[in-house]
């Protein structure tokens, strides 16, 4: 079983809807959570931060951390074709562990 | 804004070829890293370093070495380049070590 579990997708909406992207992982042990966006050909731009539990916003963006169920969200409002991307979770123990990364959701905005 | 520098976007090099891959962050950033990625496969760690002169092994080092001989590069070598080492490989660095990666837009590299 892998320690971030991530579905590939593809994942295709039309625009204005809410996307809602999810990981579950496995680690009890991570304490840091992130998300990066991927443009093809390009590389992972950093999206959200957030570390243990709890919701963070950034415009159109919210990041949301359940460590009780090992599942972290990360939702889009208002999903505009420039959102057109793969959406990559990452996670990171507080002890210098390495980053763990989910495989990507390929995510599709059509106009 | 960070700003993470990789030598190339597209190199392409033959079977038997020492091949290296150059990274530059402008940041002061400690540690750097270096990751290959691949459909199916998702990112994988090859090898990181938290300081000058210092390297760590990743997931997969074979077939690959590392140099960092300044604060601000760190550079990756395939000594004998093979056609499994087809990749895309993504630069990335840190502050310290509980802050979050900034990746580079990485190299595609093509071994024929």
């Amino acid at each position: 079983q892998k320690e971030v579990e991530q579905d590939p997708g593809p994942l295709s909406v039309p625009e204005g809807a809410i996307v809602s992207l999810n990981c579950t992982y496995s680690n009890s042990a991570f304490q840091y959570f992130m998300w990066y966006r991927q443009y093809s050909r390009k590389g992972p731009e950093l999206l959200m931060y957030t570390y243990s539990s709890g919701n963070k916003e950034d415009g159109r963006f919210t990041a949301q951390v359940d460590k009780s169920s090992k599942y972290i969200s990360l939702f889009i409002r208002d999903s505009q074709p420039s959102d057109s991307a793969t959406y990559l979770c990452a996670m990171k123990n507080n002890q210098g562990g390495k980053l763990i990364f989910g495989q990507g959701t390929e995510l599709s905005v059509k106009p | 804004d960070v700003k993470v520098t990789q030598s190339s976007r597209y190199l392409v090099k033959r079977t038997g070829e020492k091949v290296f891959l150059e990274c530059v962050q402008d940041m002061d950033h400690e540690n750097m890293f270096w990751y290959r990625q691949d459909p199916g496969l998702g990112l994988r760690l090859i090898y990181f370093s938290y300081d000058v002169k210092m390297k760590e092994k990743g997931d997969i080092p074979e077939g690959y070495s590392v140099s960092r001989e300044k604060k601000e590069r760190f550079s990756l070598i395939l000594e004998s380049a093979s056609t499994n080492q087809t990749s895309m490989y993504l630069c990335a660095s840190s502050p310290v070590w509980d802050q979050p990666q900034h990746f580079g837009d990485g190299t595609r590299l093509s071994i024929l």
